[in-house]
């Protein structure tokens, strides 16, 4: 069949405010999380991850948590800027052992409104 | 540290030929992922390469298909392509500590 356009749900937020973006991830059994920022034209960028043995992982301005009874993830950024305009996506691998096979998210689209 | 590159950057292809992509890892990192990235299907896993053997498969036909040399660079082949292969094509190498870092991608169109 024809294929149609992922609809990515879009986040609008005042600069200088905090985003929060969430994910539900679907494999019990993940054992690695990351979040990326992909900007148009390029790659993903790595942003952080965290492993399932932790709830809760901060970087700079950023900060992952990730509640497994539920399979959910949040990336929270804290003051956002209009550099942070772009679409994320959670990812998952579900390979374990340290090898690599991520399943990722639609993405979620964030606009920063100077 | 150069990040990880791919060559070429763009491609046009017609219907039933094939194809070849080149991705060259980060310093150091020896595994190395593709994904096939479209509108319609977002981010999604080819294949995972990790010192010249194929560690994991994703659910792709076998006209996919790629190889790890012993630099840990990495090459990709799509044969008897078809309109819905075009797509960003991305590659990704991972350091020991598990973060996994793309490339900017190829952009194939097939007309």
């Amino acid at each position: 069949g024809e294929s149609v356009g992922l609809h990515l749900p879009t986040l609008s937020v005042q600069e200088g405010d905090n985003s929060i973006i969430n994910c539900a991830y679907s494999n019990s059994a993940s054992d690695y999380f990351i979040w990326y920022k992909q900007e148009s034209g390029k790659g993903p960028q790595f942003i952080i991850d965290i492993r399932s043995n932790m709830d809760k992982r901060q970087g700079q301005r950023v900060t992952v948590l990730l509640n497994k009874t539920v399979k959910h993830l949040s990336l929270q950024i804290a003051a956002t800027q209009p550099g942070d305009s772009a679409v994320y996506f959670c990812a998952e691998n579900i390979s374990g052992a340290g090898s690599y096979q991520l399943t990722f998210g639609k993405g979620t689209k964030l606009s920063v409104i100077p | 540290k150069a990040g990880v590159t791919q060559t070429p950057r763009y491609l046009i292809k017609t219907r039933g030929q094939q194809v070849t992509l080149s991705c060259s890892p980060i310093s150091g990192h020896r595994s190395v992922s593709w994904y096939q990235q479209t509108p319609g299907q977002g981010l999604q896993f080819l294949f995972e390469y990790f010192s010249e053997t194929q560690r994991n498969k994703g659910n792709f036909p076998g006209r996919f298909s790629g190889r790890q040399f012993s630099n840990s660079r990495s090459e990709m082949n799509v044969s008897t392509l078809e309109l819905g292969d075009s797509a960003l094509y991305l590659c990704a190498s991972s350091a020991p500590s598990y973060e996994q870092y793309f490339g900017p991608g190829t952009r194939l169109t097939v007309t």
